[in-house]
């Protein structure tokens, strides 16, 4: 079975470019989570779904940030315009419905950002 | 808010076990883990601990739980050079979010 897959693996871009990286979670997996990882702030949550809805978007550092979950295997983070502070490895996971699970998480492979 | 605290480095021979710290805020987590991550990959689920536990073995790996002082460590017993990696503590909060630590980069030597 297919894990999480994440699309870039690896994006460099110039300020200002706009950039959108994927994710198809695992199949029958009813959450999705977007982490960001730096050096300076380690694992950080920025969004997460439950049945394609967004939950909790406090994690979102900025409104240049958005992210959406069109259908149960699909979702998008998108940074516009893209900024140097930004560069990050971007991890997608999923996780199976709650109560049916330990709340493992299920992660990507990550897309590492490089904004120049 | 709830935090996750762990120390970033940890350097030990190959073959000594390995004692990774963590504490943690919030007492009303369900679920404690410990994940790994290897270098260019994402973080896999080493181990976890229902807080009712005190203590969980998995063949090398023992997790002990003190709930009391909100204490999680992780041993790894005869440590190898595979084990090198960062591991990170994690907590599921109220929401059913999982709150990581900062990572504890393991270095093993030869």
């Amino acid at each position: 079975d297919a894990g999480v897959i994440q699309s870039p693996r690896h994006e460099v871009t110039e300020m200002g470019q706009e950039v959108t990286l994927r994710c198809k979670p695992i199949s029958g997996h009813d959450y999705l989570f977007w982490y960001r990882q730096t050096m300076m702030r380690g694992l950080e949550l920025l969004i997460y779904f439950n049945n394609n809805v967004p939950i909790d978007d406090s994690g979102m550092p900025e409104d240049r940030f958005s992210a959406k979950m069109p259908n149960a295997s699909f979702s998008t983070l998108k940074i516009q315009p893209s900024e140097p502070r930004d560069s990050a490895v971007y991890f997608c996971a999923s996780s199976p419905k709650r109560g049916k699970n330990t709340g493992e998480l299920f992660f990507g492979e990550g897309s590492r950002l490089t904004v120049l | 808010g709830e935090d996750v605290e762990q120390s970033l480095f940890l350097s030990v021979r190959e073959g000594d076990s390995s004692v990774i710290n963590c504490t943690y805020t919030d007492s009303s987590s369900t679920y404690l883990y410990w994940y790994k991550q290897e270098p260019g990959a994402g973080l896999q689920l080493l181990t976890y601990i229902f807080s009712n536990m005190d203590m969980k073995q998995d063949q090398r790996l023992t997790v002990l739980l003190n709930k009391k002082d909100k204490h999680l460590s992780l041993r790894i017993a005869d440590t190898q050079t595979g084990d090198s990696a960062i591991y990170f503590c994690a907590e599921m909060d109220s929401s059913y979010k999982l709150i990581f630590g900062s990572g504890t980069r393991l270095l093993v030597r030869p």
